[in-house]
C-alpha cells in the first residue's frame, strides 16, 4: 500500500511569513508523529497525535509552532512568523497504534527560510 | 550529554566488508531499539526493530542489543555500494516521555561502501 506522503517536498519562504506543511499517514495508522531534522542536531521529536488529539506537544520549540489532525488522518504543521532557525527538514511518521509499534516515515518537507 | 550517542563517521569500507555500526545510550527506560537507513534527501527507512536485549537477523543485517552495557549494534554483511547511506539508531521506552513512544535518535553514521 501507499506509504506516508508529505507536501510540499520543498518550501522556500521569507522570514516572517507563515507556512503549512501537510502529512498523509499510512491508511489505518492511528498514531502520527512530527519530527524535525537539522544539520548537526539529528532528528528531534516535535508532537504526537493519537487520533485527533495531541497528548504530547513537548517538542514544539515555541508557540509559533502548532499542529492539528482531522478525521484521524491528515495532519498539518503550521509555523507562524518563520525565522531562519526554522530551516530544516520536517518529517512525519505514522504507526499502527499507540504503543511500541514501528514508525514509518514520509520523505519530508525541506523548509528554507530566507 | 546526549541521551543517545552515535559516531557520525564518515565510515568508508570496501565492497564485501562487514560493517559494524554502534550507539550508546544513557536512559535505562529504553526498551525498543530501531535502526533506520536514510539516503540523501529521503526519509528514514526502518531496517530493524528489536525489543530488549538479544540479537535479531534479517538477511545481511543483524541487530544486537546489550541493555546491561546500554549499547546497540548493527552489522551489515557482504556490504554493497547500495548500502551507502546514513544509518540512524533510535529508541523508545514503554511509558517513556509520558507514554508517547516518541523516538530518540542518534545523530546518524554516514557509511560509504566503495566498489
Amino acid at each position: 500500500g501507499a506509504g506516508v506522503s508529505q507536501s510540499p517536498s520543498n518550501k522556500v519562504t521569507e522570514k516572517g511569513k507563515d507556512v503549512e506543511l501537510r502529512c498523509d499517514p499510512i491508511s489505518g495508522h492511528t498514531a502520527l508523529y512530527w519530527y524535525r531534522q537539522s544539520l548537526g542536531q539529528g532528528l528531534e521529536f516535535l508532537i504526537y497525535f493519537q487520533g485527533n488529539s495531541a497528548p504530547d506537544k513537548s517538542g514544539l520549540p515555541s508557540d509559533r509552532f502548532s499542529a492539528e489532525r482531522t478525521g484521524g488522518s491528515v495532519s498539518t504543521l503550521t509555523i507562524q512568523r518563520t525565522q531562519q532557525e526554522d530551516s530544516a527538514v520536517y518529517l512525519c511518521a505514522s504507526s499502527l497504534a499507540w504503543g511500541p509499534y514501528e514508525q514509518y516515515f514520509g520523505p519530508g518537507t525541506r523548509l528554507t527560510v530566507t | 550529554q546526549k541521551e543517545v550517542e552515535q559516531d557520525p563517521g564518515p565510515l568508508s569500507v570496501p565492497e564485501g566488508a562487514i560493517v559494524s555500526l554502534n550507539c550508546t545510550y544513557s536512559n535505562s527506560a529504553f526498551q525498543y531499539f530501531m535502526w533506520y537507513r536514510q539516503y540523501s534527501r529521503k526519509g528514514p527507512e526502518l531496517l530493524m526493530y528489536t525489543y530488549s536485549s538479544g540479537n535479531k537477523e534479517d538477511g545481511r543485517f543483524t541487530a544486537q542489543v546489550d541493555k546491561s552495557s546500554k549499547y546497540i549494534s548493527l552489522f551489515i554483511r557482504d556490504s554493497q555500494p547500495s548500502d551507502s547511506a546514513t544509518y540512524l539508531c533510535a529508541m523508545s521506552g514503554e511509558g517513556y516521555g509520558g507514554a508517547t513512544n516518541k523516538l530518540i535518535f542518534g545523530t546518524g553514521t554516514l557509511l560509504a561502501v566503495q566498489p
